[in-house]
């Protein structure tokens, strides 16, 4: 079975500075997704990046990036420049390619210090 | 360009009482569709999924259950709540065949008294 791993409950960051949030995952396949998602006090689930299995490179949207770490079976979040804006709870999620499941970590709650 | 619908956003309930909650999805057509409870302060636990109309699948045993009448249409439904059915529910899609990612809908806040 797959399962995502955040051992990380509460983390924080001086605005402008720069914060990496893990995730490790459990699974036998060698091709799937991984994603990120942030969830602000609205509640309202939001994509943040997402990253390809077979693809080596690491993703980047903006100030987000993500290390990718197939062999370690890991799948980091760095925020750069943190904003207030930025403060949410984050999600490392898991789909297999072919499956229809997203298997979800329990959740990175980010606090963005002024 | 796609949207999902959740209502109602918050609801009161008292246990023993039954449950409906309606998720739609517009500007799509057949996709996978989810059902998550996120209990407070914690993570996101998938209580159903569907590929198509009439196909459900349960992922954790429970007084819940889950109906797709329509394509577009996810229904989560109790007969009878319980206090532990509080929290957070979020339905959610994706499509169908596509390794895209899920689209979540705002959320219902329910409350079991």
């Amino acid at each position: 079975a797959q399962t995502v791993t955040q051992s990380q409950p509460e983390m924080s960051v001086q605005e402008a500075e720069t914060v990496t949030l893990s995730c490790t995952y459990d699974t036998s396949e060698s091709d799937y997704y991984l994603f990120w998602y942030k969830q602000p006090p609205s509640r309202q689930m939001i994509l943040v990046i997402r990253q390809e299995a077979y693809k080596q490179q690491n993703a980047t949207e903006n100030r987000f990036s993500v290390n990718f770490q197939k062999a370690a079976k890991s799948f980091s979040l760095k925020i750069s420049d943190s904003q207030l804006g930025d403060a949410a709870m984050y999600f490392c999620a898991y789909r297999r390619r072919t499956g229809n499941q997203f298997y979800f970590g329990t959740g990175t709650s980010l606090t963005v210090i002024p | 360009s796609q949207t999902i619908h959740q209502w109602p956003a918050t609801l009161v309930q008292p246990v023993g009482s039954p449950l409906s909650l309606e998720c739609t999805v517009e500007g799509t057509s057949n996709p996978n569709l989810y059902w998550y409870r996120q209990a407070a302060g914690r993570g996101l636990q998938l209580l159903f999924y569907s590929i198509g109309i009439g196909q459900i699948s349960s992922e954790v045993p429970q007084n819940l259950s889950a109906s797709r009448p329509q394509d577009r249409q996810f229904i989560l439904s109790s007969k009878k709540l319980l206090l532990s059915d509080s929290g957070f529910y979020l339905c959610a899609w994706s499509a169908q065949g596509a390794v895209n990612e899920q689209f979540f809908g705002p959320g219902t806040r329910l409350t079991v008294l």
